[in-house]
Order: C-alpha cells, then structure tokens, then sequence
C-alpha cells in the first residue's frame, strides 16, 4: 500500500513557465512533508518543506502547497529554469520518535530552454 | 567539509556472496538512514538508527543487516545478495535536533547481483 502518491511519472515544461509537482498521501499522521530534487549519478537533496499545520511554504521561486482535507501537495516553480530538470520525490514523515521518512515513486521534470 | 561518504560506488557480485556498502558522515550526527531506489517504485527505507547500538527497520529490511557500533558509521550488509537487491543504495544523516530537511544524503551505490 503507498501511503505517498506522486502520480506523474514526468513533466515537460517550457522555460520561464509555471512547474506543478503534485503528490497525493493516504496516512493521517503524517506531520511533515518534504520535497527532494534528484539530479542523476548525485544523492537527493532537500529543497522545500512544510509542516502539517500550515498551507503554504515559499521559498524563492518555489512554493509548496498542502490541502490536508484533500490530503493533496503541490510544488510549484516559478519561473521555471532548465537547471530545474531533475527527479523531485516527495516525502512525509511521522510525529516525532520514528525516523521512518515515506517516498513517493518521483516525478521527472524536464524544462526546455 | 560536511559529506557522507559510501564506498564502493559501483559493485557487480554473484549472487550468495556476502558484501558490506559502508557509510561514513563527518557531521557528527545522531540519525542514519538507508534507502534504495528503483525505477518505479522511487526511494524505499530499509533501516535506520538513531543513534549507537540502535536500528530499527524501515519499509524494507529483508534480506538486509545493519549495525552502529559507532556514531559516524552506518555499515549495509547483505549477506546472502539476490538478483532482486539490484539497486541504487543511498545513506543519510542529520542530527538529532534537526528536521528531515537537514538530511544530507550519500552519493549512492549501484549494486548490480548476478
């Protein structure tokens, strides 16, 4: 059972348009939600997060969405930018005392100058 | 500088051959993480520890040891590999106060068993 669904397995855009990222989760005790990018032969790293109690994070050109009722998350760039082009996973975690950090299967954006 | 370190990088073995991908962080953090990623099905736990002599499993630990005998080591042992732990493994650490978006994550290790 996946509990966090990114349902786009890609996404082509054009440069200095909008990227929407979504991801979908199942478990309510999900606190915390987090986005990596994903670049190939490089280990993820972390680019944007947002606690369960909030609606909205931005953060330069990207902003992260999250609609607890719908149990739905969105990351958006804007504007998009080719170095932008990578993998973006999105994960959840647990309240404090797991270590346990949910992946969903990654989305792969491609920008196009 | 601040970085995790996996070695090897790249290992091709036969199957039923025990192999061990170490971990090393300089950072001197509490928590440690392995994930694997494969095509469709994107980054899967397998254990982590959250601190010397304590391991727990992730979504995925069969066919997988652990052991933190020391902080800054986070060794994946895999003593009988199959064909289907063919992988892209990947080790992370953060500190015991910071929140996942401090995570920093290893380079990776392809591991392809025969």
């Amino acid at each position: 059972d996946q509990q966090v669904k990114q349902n786009s397995p890609s996404l082509s855009v054009q440069e200095g348009r909008i990227s929407i990222l979504n991801c979908d989760y199942t478990n309510s005790m999900f606190d915390y939600f987090l986005w990596y990018k994903k670049y190939p032969a490089e280990g993820p790293t972390f680019l944007i997060s947002i606690s369960s109690i909030k609606d909205k994070n931005e953060d330069g050109r990207f902003t992260v969405f999250l609609n607890k009722s719908a149990k739905h998350l969105s990351l958006h760039i804007v504007p998009s930018q080719p170095g932008d082009s990578a993998v973006y996973f999105c994960a959840a975690s647990v309240p404090r005392g797991s270590e346990k950090l949910v992946f969903g299967k990654g989305t792969k954006l491609t920008v196009n100058p | 500088e601040a970085q995790v370190t996996q070695n090897p990088r790249y290992l091709i073995t036969v199957t039923g051959k025990k192999l061990t991908v170490t971990c090393s962080q300089n950072m001197n953090h509490e928590y440690m993480s392995w994930y694997r990623q494969d095509p469709g099905l994107g980054l899967r736990q397998i254990y982590y520890s959250m601190n010397v002599e304590v391991t727990d499993k992730g979504d995925v630990p069969e066919g997988y040891k652990v052991s933190r005998k020391e902080k800054r080591n986070f060794p994946l042992i895999l003593e009988s590999p199959s064909p289907n732990q063919t992988s892209l493994y990947f080790c992370a650490s953060r500190g015991g106060l910071a929140g996942f978006y401090e995570q920093y994550f290893g380079p990776g290790t392809r591991l392809t068993v025969t």
